[in-house]
């Protein structure tokens, strides 16, 4: 079974500094993708990064990058000069194209970000 | 704006209802998807359509069906509700059958559902 592990229910952040939060995954399969989607109050669900497993560079949006370490399964994103509007809930997201290319979300890491 | 509309915002019903939820995916995205997401856990798939018909179908209960309609809007139904099915009902789009990295989830706003 595909499973996504977010280890840390919650985070903050003062503003304008950095922030990493981890995601761990299982699975078997060497092709799949992986993604970042931001919930804030709003309750949207927002996609802000995302990476293919067979690509060995870090994908980067603006002030979000992500570590990628498929030895390790681990996916993690670094948020830098932290906003504000950057306090959310964020989901890992895992999805492979041999299974229907269903999305496998992790349990989601609450961030706020301190004035 | 994804673009993805949900209604109703909120739904506050009694136990043993029933209960619709709708869907208006993205202009142009023929698959919607429906995931529930209750407290203290991740988004749960429930099930999927592609233009009109059932594609896959994830942890939904016998008691929750879907479809899809010709306008490809969605519709969620939730019959005999018990209190564990207060959840957060999230609807999503992508433009392609199967979602990918170049045609991702797109998700509305979600319909907040309270059963007591």
């Amino acid at each position: 079974a595909q499973t996504v592990t977010q280890s840390q229910p919650e985070m903050s952040v003062q503003e304008a500094e950095t922030v990493t939060l981890s995601c761990t995954y299982d699975t078997s399969e060497n092709n799949y993708y992986l993604f970042w989607y931001k919930q804030p109050p709003s309750r949207q669900m927002i996609l802000v990064i995302r990476q293919e497993a067979y690509k060995q560079q870090n994908a980067t949006e603006n002030r979000f990058s992500v570590n990628f370490q498929k030895a390790a399964k681990s996916f993690s994103l670094k948020i830098s000069d932290s906003q504000l509007g950057d306090t959310a809930m964020y989901f890992c997201a895992f999805m492979m194209p041999n299974t229907g290319n269903q999305f496998y979300f992790g349990t989601g890491t609450s961030l706020t970000v301190i004035p | 704006d994804s673009g993805v509309t949900q209604t109703p915002k909120h739904l506050i019903t009694a136990t043993g209802q029933r209960v619709t939820l709708r869907c208006s995916p993205r202009s142009g995205d023929l698959s919607v998807y429906w995931y529930q997401q209750s407290l203290d856990q991740g988004l749960q798939f429930l099930i999927q359509y592609y233009n009109g018909e059932e594609r896959a179908k994830g942890n939904i209960l016998e008691r929750f069906s879907a479809q899809q309609f010709p306008d490809l809007h969605s519709e969620l139904n939730l019959s005999s509700l018990e209190l564990g099915d207060s959840a957060l009902y999230f609807c999503a789009s992508s433009l392609t059958q199967l979602p990918s990295y170049n045609s991702p989830l797109h998700f509305g706003n979600g319909t907040r559902l309270t059963v007591t």
